[in-house]
Order: C-alpha cells, then structure tokens, then sequence
C-alpha cells in the first residue's frame, strides 16, 4: 500500500523568510500524482500545487515550489518570502491512477509564521 | 457555484444514536468521497463512489454506511455512533478519474460523540 510521511509534526518561520516542508513516499507505481494541500483554521482544504510524477521540472505556484526526487521518493514543498497568512496545517498526499482517485495523505505539518 | 456542501456543520450525539451526513455537489462529478480527520492527523478515506450506484470501502469502513442514488448527493450514516467516531468529516468530489483533476473539498462537518 502506498503511505505518505511528513516527519516535521511543526515548522516555524519568521515573515518573508523561506521555509521548506519534507514529504516522502512509498508506491511501487510508475504514474503518480502528488499534491500539498493547506488546511487554515477554518478547515478547509485548499490545494497548494500539484505535481504529475511524468514531469521531470518542479511545479511552482508564485510563492510555492516543490522539490520532486523522483528516485528518492521525495516531494518537499517550498515557500518564499512567507506571509502570515501562510499559517496553517499543509497536508502532502498522493494519489495513482488506477486507485480510484483515492487520496492517500500525510499526517501534515504544522506552520506557524512569526511576524 | 456552490461546490461541494456539507450539512450539519456541527453536531453532538450521545452513544448509539444515528445520524447521516449529507453531501452535495452541483458540478456533475462523477466521484465522491467521505474523509474523516482525527485531531493531529491526515485524512482517511471511509467510503467513495464512482457514480450514482456505485459505492465501495475506503480505508475506514466500520461503523458507517453510504448510498449515491443521484449523482449530487452522496449522503453518510452513523448507525450506533461511538466515541471513537468523533471527529471532522469531509465530502469531496471530482470529475474524472485523472491526477490532474484535483478534489473539490466540501468545508467539513465537526462531529462530536459523548
């Protein structure tokens, strides 16, 4: 079964400082998606960036980026020049597509930005 | 666009009593999914369905039961709820059966069992 592991339960980052989020995975499949997902106290799951595990360039959204290893099974998420608004909990989670679009998540990281 | 709307938002039950969750989502989708997130922990899949009539078992199961007879509605049941069902439930849905479509997440039902 494929498992996802975030080892950081808390990360903490000072206002436009750059932080990095480890994940690593577990699949023997060869097609596989990989997201961060953030999760703000109001709960809901907002989708950070994805990245298709075909794709050898790193995806970014402005501020966000990941580091995708793919050999290493590892998809870290980057963000720069943090935002108090980037406080919450980010969730990493996988997904292959013969499962039936079932997400498979980390336990998340909790991020805390300091002003 | 509504998206994906969960109801109740909150609610409390006492030991044994039932109770169902519903889910609805106005964007056509094909695929649904009830999560549920325990405190300090990722989401774990309890049923999904692929379309209307189709259910099956996600990685915890026991204790719930689901039904899809429209494909907006995909609603969750509690038959004897237990302490240990206390948690957030999520509803999700998406299109297709591709990576690059990305769940639509309902904002969660904070379910609390005493």
């Amino acid at each position: 079964a494929q498992t996802v592991t975030q080892s950081q339960p808390e990360m903490s980052v000072q206002e436009a400082e750059t932080v990095t989020l480890s994940c690593t995975y577990d699949t023997s499949e060869s097609d596989y998606y990989l997201f961060w997902y953030k999760q703000p106290p109001s709960r809901q799951m907002i989708l950070v960036i994805r990245q298709e595990a075909y794709k050898q360039q790193n995806a970014t959204e402005n501020r966000f980026s990941v580091n995708f290893q793919k050999a290493a099974k590892s998809f870290s998420l980057k963000i720069s020049d943090s935002q108090l608004g980037d406080a919450a909990m980010y969730f990493c989670a996988y997904i292959d597509p013969g499962s039936n679009y079932k997400l498979t998540f980390g336990k998340g990281t909790l991020l805390t930005v300091n002003p | 666009n509504a998206g994906v709307t969960q109801t109740p938002k909150f609610r409390i039950l006492k030991i044994g009593q039932s109770m169902t969750l519903q889910c609805t989502q106005d964007m056509n989708h094909n695929y649904m999914y009830w999560y549920r997130q325990d405190p300090g922990m990722g989401l774990k899949l309890i049923y999904y369905s692929v379309g209307a009539g189709i259910t099956d078992k996600g990685e915890v199961p026991n204790g719930y039961n689901v039904s899809r007879s429209t494909t907006e509605d995909f609603p969750l049941r509690l038959e004897l709820a237990a302490p240990s069902q206390t948690s957030v439930y999520f509803c999700a849905s998406t299109r297709e059966r591709t990576g690059a479509n990305v769940l639509t997440f309902g904002a969660g039902s904070r379910l609390t069992v005493l």
